[in-house]
């Protein structure tokens, strides 16, 4: 029982390259969520999948796009990256809504050069 | 959107005292109040949360106290130990809504 596995755990980028941040759970949970976590920021909501099939912005949309394949999957795209995407970006996910406990992967340390 | 605030971004405090973190929010409809703990280097976790029918919670060492009238809450920390020492981030959010809303973080370090 994995809970929430998030990969890669490290990815460095160059300016305009794109890649693909891999998020799967097996706890079952209908609400999936993409953070960014910047020092002295705390946690930005990306973007968020309240359940299979569907998927909404939150704070921080432009240069990212995401995809909901199932329940167990939700993964987030750099088109194009950039500087300023240089990040800690974290997965989430919970039985439904944001008045329920999040569980958190471990994290992708992304460097944008 | 909601807006929330939290002081102070840094805190120490002596072994045995106790740590106490602020945040305010702006949404008054905002119903959901829970606080992650994050070690450093690890993924945040919940430590306690607080719902807005309910004043104070509190959970072994650790206590959340929440005031709707002024639209804040605080965690309460009492007894510190060495392995409190992480970075600390306050939440709201309102009920059926999806996007929970996180302060800034205050980073605590317990001084042996």
């Amino acid at each position: 029982n994995a809970g929430v596995t998030q990969t890669p755990k490290f990815q460095v980028l160059k300016t305009g390259q794109s890649m693909t941040l891999q998020c799967a759970q097996d706890m079952n949970h209908n609400s999936m969520y993409w953070y960014r976590q910047d020092p002295g920021m705390g946690l930005r909501l990306i973007y968020y999948s309240a359940s299979e099939g569907t998927t909404d912005k939150g704070e921080v949309p432009n240069g990212y796009n995401v995809s909901r394949l199932n329940k167990r999957e939700f993964s987030l795209r750099l088109e194009s990256a950039a500087p300023s995407q240089t990040s800690v970006y974290f997965c989430a996910t919970n039985r439904q809504g944001a008045n329920e406990k999040l569980f958190f992967g471990s994290g992708t340390q992304l460097s944008v050069l | 959107g909601e807006n929330v605030e939290q002081h102070p971004s840094t805190l120490s405090v002596q072994e045995g005292d106790s740590a106490v973190i602020k945040c305010t929010y702006s949404d008054s409809a905002s119903n959901y109040f829970p606080w992650y703990k994050q070690e450093l280097g690890k993924r945040p976790q919940l430590i306690i949360d607080i719902r807005s029918n309910v004043g104070e919670k509190k959970d072994q060492r650790i206590a959340v106290t929440l005031n709707k009238t002024a639209k804040h809450f605080s965690l309460h920390i009492t007894e510190t130990q060495p392995e409190d020492s992480a970075v600390y981030f306050c939440a709201a959010s309102t009920f059926g809504n999806e996007k929970l809303t996180f302060g800034t973080g205050t980073r605590l370090t317990i001084i042996p």
